[in-house]
């Protein structure tokens, strides 16, 4: 078990590109979770799946951005037709029950 | 209403002294989870403690305490025995049980140095 793996860790991309973040969560682990984080701000929470199930989504997460988790295992956050607004740390957590959420390192994409 | 508060944006403290970082929340669910994260400058996040809202008593960890006063809705993080690599972001965080609710809520964080 490593832990929560995400790739890449950074991310430099043209306003207007797509980009797309990976995020491999602890194997045994059925939730994951998907949180963005501005500078000088808590973690703000996207959308969560159960196994390959997405179940929750927050208002932050608009029409640009989608994300997915094929048959339960790794899950892909993609963001289309990036804005210089989306410049954050991209945060990716997985649990198995309701008391234990580890976090990846992140990706700390950058929008010039 | 912020559903977490931490109103220290930043703390000192001297190594091997003990510290105490404050949160308050907000919630009108009867049960819910409090958690610690501790999040250095590589960025990951960092899982500290959790306490959950019918524990009868403080959740320890190590170094790591919390003085849970649910009346007052205050979930502090004690560290006791500073070392220099406690210097960190650290984040309160809460979920609640209400259905549907499968998040975490963050504070704004508390950015600690330990002086040498």
């Amino acid at each position: 078990d490593t832990g929560v793996s995400q790739d890449p860790r950074h991310k430099i991309t043209k306003r207007g590109q797509n980009v797309t973040f990976r995020c491999d969560p602890i194997s045994e682990h059925n939730r994951l979770y998907w949180y963005r984080q501005t500078l000088g701000q808590g973690p703000e929470f996207l959308t969560y799946f159960q196994n390959e199930a997405q179940l929750e989504k927050s208002r932050l997460l608009s029409d640009r951005f989608s994300a997915e988790r094929p048959k339960g295992s790794f899950s892909t956050l993609e963001i289309q037709r990036t804005e210089q607004g989306d410049s954050a740390m991209y945060l990716c957590a997985s649990s198995l029950g309701w008391d234990g959420y580890t976090f990846g390192s992140g990706t700390r994409l950058t929008v010039v | 209403a912020q559903k977490i508060t931490q109103t220290q944006p930043g703390m000192f403290v001297q190594e091997k002294e003990a510290v105490t970082l404050d949160c308050t929340y907000d919630t009108s669910d009867p049960s819910y989870g409090l958690f610690w994260y501790k999040q250095p400058s590589s960025g990951e996040m960092i899982f500290l403690i959790y306490q959950g809202s019918y524990d009868q008593q403080n959740a320890t960890e190590g170094r790591y305490s919390l003085n849970f006063q649910k009346a007052r809705k205050s979930a502090n993080l004690v560290i006791s025995a500073s070392q220099l690599g406690d210097s960190a972001m650290y984040f309160c965080a809460m979920r609640e049980s209400v259905a549907g609710a499968n998040n975490l809520f963050f504070g704004t964080g508390t950015r600690l140095t330990v002086i040498p």
